[in-house]
């Protein structure tokens, strides 16, 4: 159980085009999702967090209007990279926290997606 | 404001050798606490985590860890190491009274397993 879905788990992109990543709870509910960044040999970086059905709280330095965040429903939230360069290739990883019972004390994560852009 | 220092970002061992992966927070509250892994080029895996109760806390793999609240510390242990534990360890905090809290991860520490 707790199993969370990223989709695609990889993507290579042109410079200036937008680039959108999927996350999805596959069983169970997920009240809140955050988003993460790593780079190379580095620790994660959180961007934002996510609560359904409402607009997300990026973290200080985070360009909201960069990185576009949608929670639409409990099972699914979706981060689009919008006019890509290179510097924003890296691992994406988003991670889904549950709405109840011991779901609600832990983040599960996704596989993570490695954009690249040329 | 809470932090998570783990020391040495590579720690290398003899297969068969004891693993101790170093963690240390800065919280005045004591927080939970988690280690995860990840391998190359996927997501993280949750070892353990310690919310409350046993301070000594065993996860999956064989891997275990302690809470020593004097000593702000939960570093992750593995009495003998397998050439499958060679990954990427991150130990995180979370706030104890806050359930929107944020993860905050330590920087993590490459783990190196030699035949």
């Amino acid at each position: 159980g707790a199993v969370v879905s990223q989709h695609p788990s990889w993507v290579i992109c042109k410079s200036g085009t937008s680039v959108k990543i999927e996350c999805r709870s596959l069983d169970f509910q997920a009240t809140t999702m955050f988003w993460y960044r790593q780079f190379p040999k580095q620790s994660l970086m959180l961007m934002a967090t996510s609560n359904e059905g409402s607009k997300a709280t990026y973290e200080q330095g985070v360009e909201k209007d960069k990185f576009l965040i949608n929670h639409a429903s409990l099972t699914l939230s979706t981060l689009t990279v919008t006019s890509a360069h290179p510097e924003d290739s890296s691992f994406y990883i988003c991670s889904a926290r549950g709405v109840s019972g011991s779901l609600i004390n832990e983040q599960f994560f996704g596989p993570g997606t490695r954009l690249t852009v040329l | 404001a809470q932090s998570v220092t783990q020391l040495g970002s590579h720690v290398s061992v003899s297969e068969g050798a004891l693993v101790l992966l170093r963690c240390n927070y800065s919280s005045s509250v004591p927080p939970y606490l988690f280690w995860y892994v990840q391998y190359p080029n996927q997501g993280l895996q949750l070892l353990l985590k310690y919310t409350t109760g046993a301070t000594l806390v065993k996860g999956i793999n064989g891997f275990e860890a302690e809470f020593k609240k004097s000593e702000t510390s939960f570093h992750l242990t593995k009495p003998s190491a397998h050439m499958s534990d060679a990954a990427e360890y991150f130990c995180a905090v979370r706030a104890r009274y806050n359930q929107g809290g944020k993860l905050i991860f330590g920087q993590g520490t490459e783990l190196s397993v030699k035949p």
